[in-house]
């Protein structure tokens, strides 16, 4: 079984700067997708980016970067210029690329951004 | 386009009672799944219809089922209810233009969840 490791229960960021999210995982197979997933409070569960497997670049959505390591099987987040809208909990999550399109979610990170 | 929605959004149950929670996809998505969203648990898979059919479940008992109607439309159930099941009950749907996997990376697209909380 699959499994996501997030070992940061929360985080903090000064408003500007960067800040990086950690998440391993656990699995056998050799094609398979991460995401991370962010949550603001009392509101709906966005992606925030993707990246397969098989590809060896790392995935970038404006601000947001990963550092997709698959010998070591880490996947972590950068977020850079942090802004007040990205304070939520971030969850880092894996699926099989055959197949269901069922997500195993790490338990997540709570960042908080100061201003 | 209009996102997924759950409904309720939030609901109060007693021990022993049984509860339905209703979720519409984003139009054109075949693909509902559904999770549980605790404190102690994180987010745990419960489901996913294609339609109509369940193709995939869970490690959670038999007093969690769901079904999905003709037009995507989901609904999940749970009978006797327990303190336990006291939950955000989050559904999801995904594009299945592509089978799963072949060029299709399977985005889901979140609802607000239904807060369900269980006396």
């Amino acid at each position: 079984a699959q499994t996501v490791t997030q070992s940061q229960p929360e985080m903090s960021v000064q408003e500007a700067e960067t800040v990086t999210l950690s998440c391993t995982y656990d699995t056998s197979e050799s094609d398979y997708y991460l995401f991370w997933y962010k949550q603001p409070p009392s509101r709906q569960m966005i992606l925030v980016i993707r990246q397969e497997a098989y590809k060896q670049q790392n995935a970038t959505e404006n601000r947001f970067s990963v550092n997709f390591q698959k010998a070591a099987k880490s996947f972590s987040l950068k977020i850079s210029d942090s802004q007040l809208g990205d304070a939520a909990m971030y969850f880092c999550a894996y699926r099989r690329r055959a197949g269901s399109y069922q997500l195993t979610f790490g338990k997540g990170t709570k960042l908080s951004v100061i201003p | 386009k209009a996102g997924v929605t759950q409904t309720p959004r939030y609901l109060i149950k007693t021990r022993g009672q049984q509860v339905t929670l209703s979720c519409s996809p984003i139009s054109g998505h075949r693909s509902v799944s559904w999770y549980q969203q605790t404190p102690g648990q994180g987010l745990q898979f419960l489901f996913e219809y294609f339609s109509e059919t369940q193709r995939n479940k869970g490690n959670f008992p038999g007093r969690f089922s769901g079904r999905q109607f003709s037009n995507s439309r989901s609904e999940m159930n749970v009978s006797t209810l327990e303190l336990g099941d006291s939950a955000l009950y989050l559904c999801a749907s995904t594009s299945t233009i592509g089978l799963a996997g072949v060029g299709n990376p399977g985005e889901l697209f979140f609802g607000e969840g239904s807060r369900l909380t269980v006396l």
